[in-house]
């Protein structure tokens, strides 16, 4: 299998500041990931799409600058999370697809990381 | 504009019985198909998959079926396990142009497996 991990699994922070999670891609090189929020009882909506080495590509309605994604590596892309307000609590999951696969690659998906903002 | 719906947010299954899952789509662009499974507070695990070009996909205990004219498919759980039961995510994508490789979720269905 392919595995995801993502970090931190929890953090609670107060209004005004930032935060980082990272996603990291440990057994393979990921061409592309993604980065999704959960709310609860809802379906993972999909924020961004995130290729090594070039700009991410923002969803509709997402805030490009209040959500930073930089994807340095095959094996890492962080988002941070600017100037967080409490509507920004949620479930946020990043997943990752594998190098060099046919168009319909598998999206291998991290533990999530839940951010509460006070 | 929910363009993946899983109706039925629930569903209660005996433990060796079948579970059917159903999923529909209103985007005729979407040509691949993408069950996962889910816990609280984890990401996402990929179950099983299928591709347009096919009707029926096989994997162990769970099956796929698509029926594109209905934009239509479920999975198929035989026998139900408890260790089944989760919220299970129907996904879609198009592997043409810019929705390449985009998921996009429904809602989820709950499954309980009664030992």
């Amino acid at each position: 299998g392919a595995v995801v991990s993502q970090h931190p699994s929890r953090v609670i922070c107060k209004s005004g500041t930032s935060v980082k999670i990272e996603c990291r891609s440990l057994d393979f090189q990921a061409t592309t990931m993604f980065w999704y929020r959960q709310f609860p009882k809802k379906s993972l909506m999909l924020m961004a799409t995130s290729n090594e080495g070039s700009k991410a590509t923002y969803e509709q309605g997402v805030e490009k600058d209040k959500f930073l994604i930089n994807h340095a590596s095959l094996t890492l892309s962080t988002l941070t999370v600017t100037s967080a307000h409490p509507e920004d609590s949620s479930f946020y999951i990043c997943s990752a697809t594998k190098r060099g696969l046919a168009s319909t690659d598998t999206q291998y998906f991290g533990p999530g990381t839940r951010l509460t903002v006070l | 504009d929910q363009q993946v719906k899983q109706n039925s947010p629930s569903l209660s299954v005996q433990e060796g019985r079948i579970s059917i899952l159903n999923c529909d789509y209103t985007n005729s662009m979407f040509d691949y198909f993408l069950w996962y499974k889910k816990y609280p507070a984890e990401g996402p695990t990929f179950l099983i998959s299928i591709s347009s070009i096919k009707d029926k996909n096989e994997d162990g205990r769970f099956t796929v079926f698509l029926n594109k004219s209905a934009k239509h498919l479920s999975l198929h759980i035989v026998p139900s396990q408890p260790g089944d039961s989760a919220v299970y995510f129907c996904a879609a994508s198009g592997t043409g142009g810019t929705s390449y490789g985009k998921l996009t979720f429904g809602q989820g269905t709950i499954l309980t497996v009664h030992p």
